[in-house]
Parts: C-alpha cells; structure tokens; sequence
C-alpha cells in the first residue's frame, strides 16, 4: 500500500497566483481530510468529505480556499489568489468509515512569496 | 481556541528513561482519543487510541492513559530512544465530528 500520496512535495508560489495541492487518498478509505500546519496555529482542519461529500468545510480560512473530491482516489485543495499568510505545509490524510486512526501524507509545504 | 491543550511544549529526557507527555481536553462530550507522533518532514504517524469507555490502553513501548474526571490524556513511552524524538500531538473527537488537535509536545531524546 503507498499510502497517502500527496502532490506536490514543495510549491512556491508568488502571491496571487492559483495553487492547487492534490491527494490521493489510500484505496478503500472513504473520508478524506485537508489540514493546514503552523508554527503558530498548529494543525488545523480545513475540510473533510465523506463518501466524495463535504461534510463539514467550517475550517476553510476564506472564499479564496475550494476543495473538491470529484471522485473517491482524488482530491483537490485550490487557494486562488494566495496570499503570504497562506504559507504552511497541508496535509491530506484519509480513513475508513470516517472513524479511528486517520493515515496522513507527507504533506505539501507551500510558500507564498 | 483549542479545546485540546498540553501542559509542557516540550520535554527532554535521557535515553532509557521513561516519558510521559500529558494532554488537557476539555470537551467532556469527547468520545475518541488519539496520540500522533510527527517526526520532521513527514505527517503524523498513528501511536495509540483509546476511546472513552476505557482508561488505560497499552502497545508496543506505550500507554495511553484516560483520565475522564479531570479531562486528562497521557501518552507514557517505555525506555525512550533517539529515534522517538518527535512531536507529539493528542486529539480528541466526539462521535461524528472531526478530530481536534493539540499544539503538539516536542520530545528530545539524548544519548
């Protein structure tokens, strides 16, 4: 089993421009889970789906973060227009019946310059 | 704010001794509780669950602790070695919600 596959490992970006991080969750597994890590705020959940559906997207910062799981092998994180303070690594991880132990990926770390 | 919390951003212990990382939740309506462990560069790795029926839990080398009356989480690891430095974070969730994480406790393991 690969696990988690995240891409990409490293993004650097200027600001305003669109990024997009990607996840593919391991097969079987039908919640997926986007998270944003800081030194200052920690690991933070942004959004979570459930069987492809968003269950609950409260942690989505603003209007400028989407995310969407057009199937259940792939998701996408989109930030357009980021901006400097968007810089963290974002994890994606995914579990079987949305309980017990979530798997994570190794994470994008994006910088916004 | 966090509704989980540690007692002690980071913890230094010798090699072959015993560490106990705490963690504070305050959600009594918290049902599942886990310990992840990070190591630079990569994501959190699963330790150890303990769901709310029990108070104790153990694995290889670790123990989960649950203390429900005083709303409190330890993680204790047997004869820590270099390779278990890391930052560790509990999480706490109630049935049918996300997990919350806690900030997380830096363990620096020496020789």
């Amino acid at each position: 089993d690969a696990g988690v596959i995240q891409s990409p490992r490293h993004e650097v970006t200027e600001m305003g421009q669109e990024v997009t991080l990607r996840c593919k969750p391991i097969s079987g597994h039908n919640s997926l889970f986007w998270y944003r890590q800081t030194m200052m705020r920690g690991l933070e959940l942004l959004i979570y789906f459930n069987n492809n559906v968003p269950i609950d997207d409260s942690g989505m910062p603003e209007d400028r973060f989407s995310a969407k799981m057009p199937n259940a092998s792939f998701s996408t994180l989109k930030i357009q227009p980021s901006e400097p303070r968007d810089s963290a690594v974002y994890f994606c991880a995914s579990t079987q019946g949305g309980d017990g132990e979530q798997f994570f990926g190794p994470g994008t770390r994006l910088t916004v310059l | 704010g966090e509704s989980v919390g540690l007692h002690l951003p980071t913890l230094s212990v010798q090699e072959g001794d015993n560490s106990i990382i705490n963690c504070a939740y305050s959600n009594s309506a918290s049902d599942y509780f886990i310990w992840y462990k990070q190591e630079s560069g990569k994501g959190p790795q699963f330790i150890i669950d303990i769901r709310s029926n029990m108070d104790k839990r153990q694995g290889q080398r670790v123990t989960v602790l649950l203390n429900k009356t005083v709303k409190h989480l330890s993680l204790q690891i047997a004869a820590t070695q270099p390779g278990d430095s890391a930052v560790y974070f509990c999480a706490e969730r109630m049935a049918g919600t996300a997990l919350i994480f806690g900030k997380g406790t830096t363990l620096s393991v020496s020789s």
